[in-house]
């Protein structure tokens, strides 16, 4: 079955205590991406990737780190975790073509950080 | 800055009735617009992807239309079922194009019985 998978789907964590969600796609996607969804600011882009080795902030970076260097593997880095890093986050993948093909999201991480 | 607003952002409607969901975007430079449905506790699902050069877009009891230049998309679902109770999100390319997306914070859609 074609899937974007997150691990885990939930944490709880405390201030300054780094943490990785990792995320995989088996459709062998180029573009993969990292969103965050806060009650009353939507979904925000966090950081993409269009290609192994190649990485881009997206709108709200700040925080975090990425890494792929696998085509299926993207995983999010919180190397300092804060409280205003609490939210629910999504990993979503698309193919080559980006511009002409759907975002293939994953069940999302909700994390905690107290 | 591209900025998305989808009005209303929460509705509710009896089982049968056809209803209509908007999306507006401020730069009208993009390349397509996809139309997301989000169950709680669930990622996205896409629904629908139009090209810029597409007017509209249907898929089922769906259909999605794109103005470009007015810079509108709607969702029109035909003959509503309490199944399609979710949150409808639209997602257009951030300001200048290039690989960001821009989510607009949804309309959360109940069907009733």
């Amino acid at each position: 079955e074609a899937q974007v998978t997150q691990n885990p789907r939930y944490l709880i964590t405390v201030t300054g205590k780094k943490l990785t969600v990792t995320c995989s796609q088996n459709m062998n996607h180029e573009y993969m991406s990292w969103y965050r969804q806060d009650p009353g600011l939507g979904l925000r882009q966090i950081y993409y990737s269009m290609n192994v080795e190649v990485t881009d902030k997206g709108d709200v970076p700040e925080g975090y780190k990425v890494s792929r260097k696998e085509k299926r593997n993207f995983p999010l880095i919180l190397e300092s975790p804060s409280p205003n890093q609490t939210s629910l986050y999504f990993c979503a993948s698309s193919s080559n073509n980006y511009r002409n093909s759907p975002l293939h999201f994953g069940n999302g991480t909700r994390l905690t950080v107290t | 800055k591209q900025e998305v607003t989808q009005i209303p952002a929460a509705l509710s409607v009896p089982e049968g009735e056809n209803l209509v969901l908007n999306c507006s975007f401020t730069d009208s430079a993009i390349y397509n617009l996809q139309w997301f449905r989000q169950d709680p506790g669930k990622g996205l699902t896409s629904l629908l992807l139009i090209q810029s050069s597409q007017r509209e877009q249907t898929s089922g009891r769906l259909n999605a239309s794109l103005d470009k230049s007015s810079g509108r998309s709607t969702l029109y679902i035909a003959a509503s079922q309490p199944g399609d109770s979710a949150t409808y999100l639209c997602a257009v390319p951030g300001t200048g194009g290039g690989n960001k997306l821009t989510f607009g914070t949804g309309t959360q859609l109940k069907v009733e019985l």
